[in-house]
């Protein structure tokens, strides 16, 4: 079975701070890699694609490492507005559809 | 910003009732999703759908699901005889382009309630 795996959380952060999730996926020949943002009750939201070399977005800086078929996201300058659910998400080669990790909730407080 | 919207945006029904969800995906998109997340659970995938047929479905999906796209720009997700573990948020999704990379827009969800 494939899986995607997170610790739930929550993560609880002062603002400013530095926080950081970790994933790993089961199937190797997994292809592609993101995480998503879901607010409660709300859709997920793509936060961004994760690639081989590691990718930065303003606070948010995502890792990828095949070998160890792990996926992280750090962010940097916790604002209050990052508090949320964050989803890693995998797409394998057989196909085109999303397999989501539970979710790590972050909460960050003033 | 073009989006996915989707109706209801709740719904509640009795147990062995036929529900419809709709889905207006984004116009010049090609590929259609739906996944459940059943609260407190995961986002799971249950089909996608192109070029009028599925291309990919889950376990999940068996034979009380059903989609279709009637006309150009609607997508609906049938659920025959619902029942109570059918009781999840439906999130349809869309993406212009095939799977391996591509992102998927995904709609505001229909929170359905069987009884």
């Amino acid at each position: 079975r494939k899986e995607v795996e997170q610790d739930p959380g929550p993560f609880n952060v002062p603002e400013g701070a530095t926080v950081a999730f970790n994933c790993t996926y089961s199937n190797s020949a997994s292809q592609s890699f993101f995480w998503y943002r879901q607010d409660c009750r709300k859709e997920p939201k793509l936060l961004m694609s994760v690639y081989s070399s590691g990718n930065e977005d303003g606070r948010f800086t995502a890792q990828l490492n095949r070998a160890s078929q792990y996926i992280s996201l750090l962010i940097r300058d916790s604002k209050l507005s990052d508090s949320a659910t964050y989803l890693c998400v995998v797409i394998d080669n057989a196909g085109n559809m999303l397999t989501f990790g539970g979710g790590t909730r972050l909460m960050v407080k003033p | 910003e073009p989006e996915v919207t989707q109706t209801p945006s709740h719904q509640v029904t009795q147990m062995g009732q036929e529900v419809i969800l709709r889905c207006v995906p984004i116009s010049n998109h090609l590929y259609f999703y739906w996944y459940r997340q059943i609260l407190g659970q995961k986002v799971e995938f249950l089909v996608s759908f192109y070029n009028n047929e599925i291309s990919e479905k889950s376990e999940i999906f068996d034979d009380q699901f059903s989609v279709e796209r009637p006309d150009g720009s609607n997508f609906t997700l049938k659920i025959r005889s619902t029942k109570l573990e059918d009781s999840a948020m439906y999130f349809c999704a869309s993406s212009p382009e095939v799977a391996g990379g591509e992102t998927q827009y995904f709609g505001p969800g229909t929170r359905l309630l069987v009884l």
